[in-house]
């Protein structure tokens, strides 16, 4: 069954450091997520992208934070210039098709920033 | 903006007892509905949904929820539980009918099954 995936699982960071987190979603999707999980929160959205534009963003998503597919596979967000508060567990995910499918996580990304 | 409420914290049950999640979300149009399951050290995977038509839906592992419009809820069951459901479970909505497709998810219930 195809999965998505992401890489590193864990990356450890300083603060002020920029960081670039990485999704390899399912070959045949078209809609793309980026969700955290701040250790002992909720999962929350931050953003979504679709045919290579931001369609939604959350709050959460301001200016340090940005999202590209610069190829045909890979799909990742940036974080300019790491704070604490973004150590979180951050899950990308996809779908075929918006609002009859369901979409797909990957394992995640632990990011630790000191 | 739609949210979504999680009654129970953490759940503590034997094996062979049953098991009830509440979940409640807060928007009054079209959604869809999910519940995930997060096993310890794994990542999210789908144990049902709800889209439309049969408000009981069953998933995998022999649970199911129930859709209950006018009460806003999508509660989760499962007539007996195993040591190996022992998990972290999130209920989540869609609330498509606004024009938005992302996922809001609850706090989550984390289920302890004693064997």
């Amino acid at each position: 069954e195809p999965e998505v995936t992401q890489t590193p699982s864990h990356q450890v960071t300083q603060m002020g450091q920029e960081v670039i987190l990485r999704c390899v979603p399912i070959s045949n999707h078209l809609y793309f997520y980026w969700y955290r999980q701040i250790l002992g929160q909720k999962v929350e959205f931050l953003v979504s992208f679709y045919n290579n534009e931001i369609s939604e963003k959350s709050e959460i998503f301001d200016d340090q934070f940005s999202v590209e597919r610069p190829d045909g596979s890979n799909f990742t967000l940036k974080i300019r210039s790491t704070k604490l508060e973004d150590s979180a567990m951050y899950f990308c995910a996809s779908i075929m098709v918006q609002n009859t499918d369901t979409q797909y996580f990957g394992p995640g990304t632990r990011l630790t920033v000191l | 903006a739609q949210s979504v409420s999680q009654h129970n914290h953490h759940v503590i049950l034997s094996e062979a007892a049953s098991l009830e999640l509440g979940c409640n979300y807060s928007y009054g149009g079209t959604v869809n509905l999910f519940w995930y399951v997060q096993y310890p050290g794994q990542h999210l995977q789908l144990l049902l949904k709800y889209f439309s038509g049969d408000p009981l839906v069953k998933g995998i592992k022999g649970f199911e929820a129930e859709f209950i419009k006018s009460k806003f809820s999508f509660n989760l069951r499962k007539p007996s539980v195993q040591w190996s459901d022992t998990a972290e479970y999130f209920c989540a909505v869609n609330a498509w009918g606004a024009g938005s497709y992302q996922l809001t998810f609850g706090k989550g219930t984390k289920l302890s099954v004693i064997p």
